[in-house]
């Protein structure tokens, strides 16, 4: 069955880096992308960008570039999601999820079980 | 960026009721249109990709339809699990974007 597996918790202080994990399996890894979403606490979903674990090529969302950074290991079939200059704003349960790209448009049919990451001094 | 914009933010209903949710995108995106269902403290839940798939393990009762930019999730009859939050999403370009999220409350 597919599987999306992520990283603990993080507690990081302002200016400081994340970089959460996103371990799949029961797929075939390069057959599909991996996005990010956030969810701010009672807020909505927020994508964060995508990556394509077939050849690493990446769409990023206009208000983070620059700070983040996606990333995979098809060998070890793991994607990375790095945000650096870590705000208090940036606080939030950090999603990965398998995106299904067809004729039709990307959804997502998988999801990690989210990663809390808290931004505090 | 495509605005989604869903009605109503919230919604009170009892089990057994037919509820529609309604998603209005800012510009045409064709059928490129998914939602998803989310439960306190866990990730969401794929229930319709394109407009009108059902994805694959989802009840018979959830239904989706539209195209450009008026879409709608109906729950044929409420169960008490289908309490939740609903989101749309567009794929038609990027970035991707969901609507703010519709809570399905028990009356």
């Amino acid at each position: 069955q597919v599987q999306l597996v992520q990283s603990g918790a993080e507690v990081k202080k302002p200016g400081a880096s994340v970089k959460v994990s996103c371990k799949a399996s029961g797929y075939t890894f390069t057959s599909y992308g991996i996005s990010w979403v956030r969810q701010a606490p009672g807020q909505g979903l927020e994508w964060m960008g995508w990556i394509s674990a077939y050849n690493g090529n990446t769409n990023y969302a206009q208000k983070l570039q620059g700070r983040v950074t996606m990333t995979t290991d098809t060998s070890t079939s793991t994607a990375y999601m790095e945000l650096r200059s870590l705000r208090s704003d940036d606080t939030a349960v950090y999603y990965c999820a398998r995106a299904r790209r067809g004729i039709t448009g990307t959804n997502f049919d998988y999801w990690g079980q989210g990663t809390l990451v808290t931004v505090s001094s | 960026d495509i605005q989604m914009t869903q009605s109503p933010s919230s919604l009170s209903a009892s089990v057994g009721d037919r509820v529609t949710i309604t998603c209005r995108a800012s510009q045409s995106i064709s059928s490129y249109l998914n939602w998803y269902q989310q439960k306190p403290g866990k990730a969401p839940k794929l229930l319709i990709y394109a407009a009108s798939s059902l994805q694959s393990g989802v009840p018979s009762r959830f239904s989706g339809s539209g195209s450009g930019t008026d879409f709608t999730l109906t729950i044929s009859s409420l169960q008490p699990e289908d309490f939740a939050t609903y989101y749309c999403q567009q794929s038609y370009s990027t970035p991707v974007t969901f609507g703010q999220g519709t809570r399905l409350e028990i009356k």
